[in-house]
């Protein structure tokens, strides 16, 4: 079965520094993909970002950029210039690329908060 | 595009009685998931129905919770026979499947919150 584990319950950052969370999963698939998902306050989920595991490239998306190391199944989200929009639970989340099912494993979260 | 809607956002219910959650997807999106997300965790998968067929459950939709998609379109979460431990947010999500990209990105309601007393 797959897990996903976010290490870091809480963090802090000063607004326009740069952050990291971290997230490591465990699997034995060799396809799959990974996300990280934002819950504001409003508790609406929206996605960060997402990554394919047969790509070697790491997915940026404006401030928003991933380090994908698949040997070491760790997947941290780098958030640069931080905004205090910014500031929410990050979910980090597996779905395996397997026919016949899409289901999201997610982590227990990261409560970032962006001070000003 | 009105995203995804659930409703009652809110839903206070005493032990024993039953609750249903109403989901509406995006608008065209053919799969459409419960999950069930209690506080300081990640939301866990319930189930998801691909158009109006159910394609997987959780084995923690206990055989007092029961989710329909009658047409395709929107989507009822019932729990029967509420107990304590069923209070949490109920996250409804859909997506638009296309066979060329399997890693589809699923959209999520707000939630609709059960608290059981």
């Amino acid at each position: 079965a797959q897990t996903v584990t976010q290490s870091q319950p809480e963090m802090s950052v000063q607004e326009a520094e740069t952050v990291t969370l971290s997230c490591t999963y465990d699997t034995s698939e060799n396809n799959y993909y990974l996300f990280w998902y934002k819950q504001p306050p409003s508790r609406q989920m929206i996605l960060v970002i997402r990554q394919e595991a047969y790509k070697q490239q790491n997915a940026t998306e404006n401030r928003f950029s991933v380090n994908f190391q698949k040997a070491a199944k760790s997947f941290s989200l780098k958030i640069s210039d931080s905004q205090l929009g910014d500031t929410a639970m990050y979910f980090c989340a597996f779905m395996k690329r397997a026919s016949g099912t899409y289901k999201y494993i997610f982590g227990t979260g990261t409560r970032l908060k962006v001070l000003a | 595009d009105t995203g995804v809607s659930q409703n009652p956002r809110h839903k206070i219910t005493k032990r024993g009685q039953n609750v249903t959650f109403r989901c509406d997807p995006i608008s065209e999106h053919n799969r459409l998931y419960w999950y069930r997300q209690t506080l300081g965790q990640g939301p866990e998968f319930l189930t998801y129905f691909q158009n109006e067929a159910q394609l997987e459950k959780s084995r923690l939709l206990s055989d007092r919770f029961s989710a329909e998609r009658p047409k395709g379109s929107f989507s009822t979460l019932e729990i029967q026979r509420t107990e304590q431990g069923d209070s949490a947010m109920y996250l409804c999500a859909s997506s638009l499947a296309r066979d060329k990209d399997p890693g589809n990105t699923i959209y999520f309601g707000e939630g609709s919150w059960l608290t059981v007393v």
